[in-house]
């Protein structure tokens, strides 16, 4: 089983559609969790960091937690074709690294 | 603020060279960085922990002697590839553990190698 599994897409949605990306990890003692946005060709860029079981919003995007299942996901409201890109997921683990899942390919159709 | 710098951005080399890559933090101290590896397709591959002032730790199945870091100061690490070959062709991108939520990285640009 992957540390960090994520369901690679394409995710296709319309302009303007809500777009759901999940996530889950196998390491119960994770208590960070991180989503990065990566374009075509680019190094990752930080969209949001959750550390508690719940909800977490920062504009159009929203971070879910629930450590109990294990899973992880980010809602983001209103898609735009600029959200076309690679979405992943990290975790924290107990050893001070940040281990990657593959990521989930989103795509915004105007 | 957290701001990672990469250099080069995309160097191309003959098979059988070194090759630097520097990785600063430009707005803050850094006593921790990271350098992964990304294949096409790929996601992000932790080759090592780089920590100032010691020696870096590698991730199992990376060689050190041949991806050399260096940590010299709190704001640069290097990474050096010797004696490259096609198949260490890659998309380098260090990061930097973050000052308060040390658990958050802030990735450089990236440096895409290619080796002939």
């Amino acid at each position: 089983q992957k540390e960090v599994e994520q369901n690679s897409g394409p995710l296709s949605v319309p302009e303007g559609a809500i777009a759901s990306l999940n996530c889950t990890y196998s390491d119960r003692v994770s208590q960070s969790f991180f989503w990065y946005r990566q374009y075509s060709g680019k190094s990752p860029e930080l969209i949001m960091s959750i550390y508690s079981n719940g909800d977490k919003e920062d504009g159009r995007f929203t971070a879910q937690l629930n450590k109990a299942s294990q899973y992880v996901s980010l809602l983001i409201r209103d898609s735009q074709p600029s959200d076309s890109a690679t979405y992943l997921c990290a975790v924290h683990t107990g050893f001070q690294k940040l281990v990657f899942g593959t990521g989930t390919r989103l795509l915004v159709s105007p | 603020g957290a701001v990672v710098s990469q250099h080069p951005s995309r160097v191309i080399c003959k098979s059988g060279t070194s090759v630097k890559i520097e990785c600063r933090s430009l707005d803050f101290q850094a006593t921790t960085m990271f350098w992964y590896r990304q294949f096409p397709k790929q996601s992000l591959m932790l080759m090592a922990t780089s920590n100032e002032g010691s020696k870096a730790t590698y991730e199992q199945g990376v060689e050190k002697d041949k991806f050399l870091i260096n940590h010299a100061s709190l704001t640069l690490s290097t990474l050096t590839v010797t004696s490259a070959h096609p198949e260490d062709s890659s998309f380098y991108i260090c990061s930097a553990r973050g000052i308060i939520h040390t658990d958050t990285q802030y990735f450089g640009p990236g440096t895409r190698l290619t080796v002939l």
